[in-house]
């Protein structure tokens, strides 16, 4: 089966430093990964996706990096702000339709 | 533009007991979508619906989860009879169509089933 790994379950990071997330994954490459931010009581938003054939994609502060030899996506932020403090979860999809498959996510702390 | 709701926020039954989840999408969006997190592990997948009719339940655990789809509206979840391991944060999500489009979605229902 196709699996999403973040290996990091909190990241703890200094104001207006780069956090970079990781997100790894099995078997074969994905069409598209998703990164979602999530905020406690809240459901997952929606970030960025990056297709197979995109080495990167960058949205204001927000990077994605799609690296199919390695199996990996990193994300970063780059001037993290305390309002960047939340967990922030990888996900994969395939062509065809949305069923998307989430990692268990890594808790970001920014610390001011 | 109102965005995804789910209905209740949060609920606590005991085993054995029936509990109906509702989800109502955002206007105009095909695709609704059930996931659930249970505690410590990574949001799953239940099933996908485009408009009423359901295009992949393979996430669904088993028998005692019935999802429903009336008119391509809102959508229900079901579960009867409700056990110590359904517990958990059921979220529903919808997108309008094609299969890169972004999946928004709700705040979730938190299920405690005593």
């Amino acid at each position: 089966s196709q699996k999403i790994e973040q290996n990091s379950e909190a990241l703890n990071i200094q104001e207006g430093k780069t956090a970079t997330l990781t997100c790894n994954y099995t078997n074969y490459s994905p069409a598209y990964l998703q990164w979602y931010r999530q905020d406690p009581g809240r459901g997952p938003v929606f970030l960025l996706l990056i297709r197979e054939n995109e080495k990167e994609k960058r949205k204001e502060r927000l990077k994605v990096t799609f690296d199919t030899t390695l199996k990996q996506s990193l994300f970063h932020i780059t001037a993290s702000q305390p309002a960047d403090s939340a967990t922030y979860l990888c996900a994969r999809g395939t062509g065809g339709y949305q069923k998307v498959t989430f990692g268990t996510g890594t808790k970001l702390q920014v610390i001011p | 533009e109102a965005g995804v709701t789910q209905f209740p926020s949060h609920s606590v039954i005991e085993k054995g007991q029936t509990v109906t989840l509702r989800c109502d999408p955002i206007s105009g969006h095909d695709n609704l979508y059930w996931y659930r997190r249970v505690m410590g592990k990574e949001i799953k997948f239940l099933l996908h619906f485009v408009k009423e009719s359901k295009q992949d339940e393979s996430g669904m655990p088993n028998n005692r989860f019935l999802a429903e789809r009336t008119g391509g509206t809102y959508s229900t979840l079901k579960v009867q009879p409700a056990e110590l391991e359904d517990s958990g944060v059921y979220f529903c999500a919808s997108s309008q169509g094609s299969w890169t489009d972004t999946q928004y979605f709700g705040p979730g229902t938190r299920l405690t089933v005593l």
